[in-house]
């Protein structure tokens, strides 16, 4: 069964140095989500991609967060000077549908950061 | 802006029992759907059941099941002969088709079966 592959699963590092995470989402998805889930919280958005463009990345902090899918199909999310607060579960998802369309999001193991 | 509120942070059932896993969200929109995914520990977010807006009728999937009250914007997720391996967290999620996919979670609630 197709599934979501992230890497690497955990990620320990200490603050002020870069980190970067991968995602490689179903094949034939349009759709590409990145989610940060804190500790005892639901995910939010970070970024969405549908191919190589960006959608939405209105909660994505530009500042020292940066996200890309160059060729629309696998996708690097990357934090340079990551932060203590940037601490959470990263989360990937893909979704067969475009456009505004409803489909059903599946999701990838997720990469934990624990920044120290 | 839309939001989903998950009351119960954790609940606990006994093993062959039923439990109803509350979440009320708050929109403007109309037509929209409604989620209820599981994340087990250490493991992938699946989707547990799927409810449009439109439809009156509740969605069932085998044991899950939902009470969709639009009116009161709630959206509760009853499980019946729970097993041990219905474990997890449990998400409601909503989303609008005008937002593409973007779904908004509630904080999620952690479900233990007790044996």
């Amino acid at each position: 069964e197709a599934e979501v592959a992230q890497s690497p699963r955990y990620k320990i590092t200490e603050k002020s140095q870069a980190v970067a995470f991968w995602c490689d989402p179903i094949s034939g998805h349009a759709t590409l989500y990145w989610y940060r889930q804190i500790l005892g919280q639901g995910p939010e958005l970070l970024v969405q991609f549908q191919d190589e463009s960006v959608v939405d990345d209105s909660q994505l902090p530009k500042d020292r967060f940066s996200a890309e899918r160059l060729k629309g199909v696998d996708s690097t999310l990357k934090i340079q000077p990551a932060e203590l607060g940037d601490s959470a579960m990263y989360l990937c998802a893909s979704s067969l549908l475009r456009g505004e369309d409803t489909g059903e999001l599946f999701f990838g193991e997720g990469s934990r950061l624990t920044v120290l | 802006a839309q939001t989903v509120t998950q009351s119960q942070p954790e609940m606990s059932v006994q093993e062959a029992e039923t439990v109803t896993l509350s979440c009320t969200y708050d929109t403007s929109e109309s037509d929209y759907y409604l989620f209820w995914y599981k994340q087990p520990p250490s493991r992938q977010m699946i989707l547990v059941i799927r409810q449009e807006a439109y439809k009156q009728q509740n969605a069932t999937e085998n044991r899950f099941s939902v009470n969709f009250q639009k009116a009161a914007k709630s959206f509760s997720l009853k499980i019946s002969d729970s097993q041990l391996g219905d474990a997890a967290m449990y998400f409601c999620a909503y989303v609008s088709p005008n937002q593409g996919g973007k779904l908004i979670f509630g904080q999620g609630t952690e479900l233990s079966v007790k044996p």
